[in-house]
């Protein structure tokens, strides 16, 4: 069936640093793909998404792209802030819109200052 | 309300009880999903519905698990026979129709003794 993997955590960054969490999935078809944030006490907010081959989703700094080739939707931020502490989930809907999202495990990251 | 609202937000069971967790959608959502998530671990389907149709529960794990959605806006997730393995986050989520993005609520924390 359909699934996601993404890098284990929990990452720790200091501030302003590079971040990249990577996410590769597996579909049978033409799967939309998203990242979720999690931050502390809070529900889960959609950070960016992309619907087909080559789209690159961004908010906040944050981008990743859509990679057809290397089923991959890798997460990346230029300089981290300490705000951006929280678990990142990325995940797919597979085909019609109206369906169920299908998660990865969570990458939980720390910003220190 | 402005989102996606659950409650109660935390609930002790003993196990062998009864429990009833609600949703209240986004206004005018007609899709609500019900997800479940293990500590450390990403959220996973549970069920779906479409106004007050159960169009998908192929998540739901045992035949314990039931939930109804009777008149197309709340939706309660009842969990007969609680287990210790039942103990999660349990998210609901509402989107409008033909639209990728599901938003969740904070989500009710279920802790069986």
């Amino acid at each position: 069936g359909d699934s996601v993997t993404q890098m284990e955590g929990p990452v720790t960054l200091s501030e302003e640093a590079f971040l990249t969490i990577n996410c590769t999935y597996t579909a049978t078809g033409y799967p939309s793909l998203f990242w979720y944030v999690q931050y502390p006490g809070e529900g889960l907010q959609l950070l960016l998404k992309a619907t087909k081959a080559d789209d690159k989703g961004s908010n906040k700094g944050f981008e990743a792209t859509y990679r057809k080739e290397t089923t991959s939707f890798h997460l990346e931020k230029g300089s981290v802030q300490v705000s951006d502490s929280a678990v990142y989930f990325c995940a797919l809907i597979e085909g019609h819109r109206d369906d169920k999202i299908i998660f990865g495990k969570g990458t939980r990251l720390h910003i220190l200052p | 309300g402005a989102g996606v609202s659950q409650s109660p937000r935390y609930k002790v069971a003993k196990r062998g009880q009864d429990v009833a967790l609600r949703c209240d959608p986004i206004s005018g959502h007609v899709s609500l999903f019900w997800y479940q998530q293990a500590l450390g671990q990403g959220p996973e389907f549970l069920t779906y519905f479409q106004n007050e149709a159960q169009l998908d529960k192929s998540g739901l794990p045992s035949d314990r698990f039931f939930a109804e959605r009777p008149e197309g806006s709340v939706s309660t997730l009842k969990i007969q026979r609680t287990q210790q393995e039942d103990s999660a986050v349990y998210l609901c989520a509402s989107s409008s129709p033909g639209m990728d993005t599901q938003y969740f609520g904070p989500g009710t924390r279920l802790t069986v003794l």
